[in-house]
């Protein structure tokens, strides 16, 4: 089956860079989407396909997506950042997720 | 303005059934390809299902495959989770999840909670 790879946990300063990756054998081939959630909420889309903000997502959230490695980048990273985020592609008509990432703010 | 809300989460005792609605506003469902995603106690997200926006394709994830269906009514607007033989490890909060283009989900439902007990 199709699997993401996700760290359980990246920690980060405040107002310090974050990087979180997604890793598969090229996944630089798929559009790699990234949703935020923070504990009893539901999902939010952060980036789509690969490196495209929505409306209303901070410029301090970015992506790339090269080879075997998708990465969301978030500078001057905030208190209000700390959350789980989750790499999503889709293989064969299935959406697969990441296992996710919880994002800690020090 | 775009809005899910979703119903139908309960307790349900193993080998029951459950049907999850997912009432679409600020935009008309039948455009659109449609999802399920659910999240396990403390685990992450877990896609399920996928309706096209032709309403004819329908897509399942292996572990739940058989035992659900997912389907619309157009006149209400709203998408369906039909849920049967369900089991312990289907226990979730259940999330409906509008896909936008077919490829990224631009928005979610609520969630609601689906208990096999």
């Amino acid at each position: 089956s199709y699997e993401l790879t996700q760290p359980l946990s990246v920690s980060v300063a405040l107002g310090q860079t974050a990087r979180l990756t997604c890793e598969r054998n090229q996944i630089g081939s798929k559009n790699v989407h990234w949703y935020q959630q923070k504990p009893g909420q539901a999902p939010f889309l952060v980036i789509y396909r690969d490196n495209k903000r929505p409306s209303g997502i901070p410029e301090r959230f970015s992506g790339s997506n090269s080879g075997n490695t998708a990465t969301l980048t978030i500078s001057r990273a905030e208190v209000a950042d700390e959350a789980d985020f989750y790499c999503q592609v889709w293989d064969s008509s299935t959406a697969v997720f990441g296992g996710g990432t919880k994002l800690t703010v020090l | 303005e775009v809005q899910l809300l979703q119903s139908g989460g309960a307790l349900v005792q193993p080998g029951g059934s459950l049907r999850l609605s997912c009432a679409a506003s600020g935009f008309t469902l039948e455009n659109y390809a449609m999802s399920w995603v659910r999240q396990g106690p403390g685990k992450g997200l877990e896609w399920v299902s996928s309706l096209s926006s032709s309403g004819v394709a329908t897509y399942y994830a292996d572990s739940v495959k058989g035992r659900f269906t997912i389907s619309r009514d157009n006149s209400k607007n709203t998408l369906y989770l039909e849920m049967n033989s369900l089991r312990a490890g289907d226990t979730a909060v259940y999330y409906c999840a509008k896909e936008a283009f077919g490829d990224y989900f631009d928005y979610w439902g609520q969630g609601t909670l689906v208990t096999v007990s």
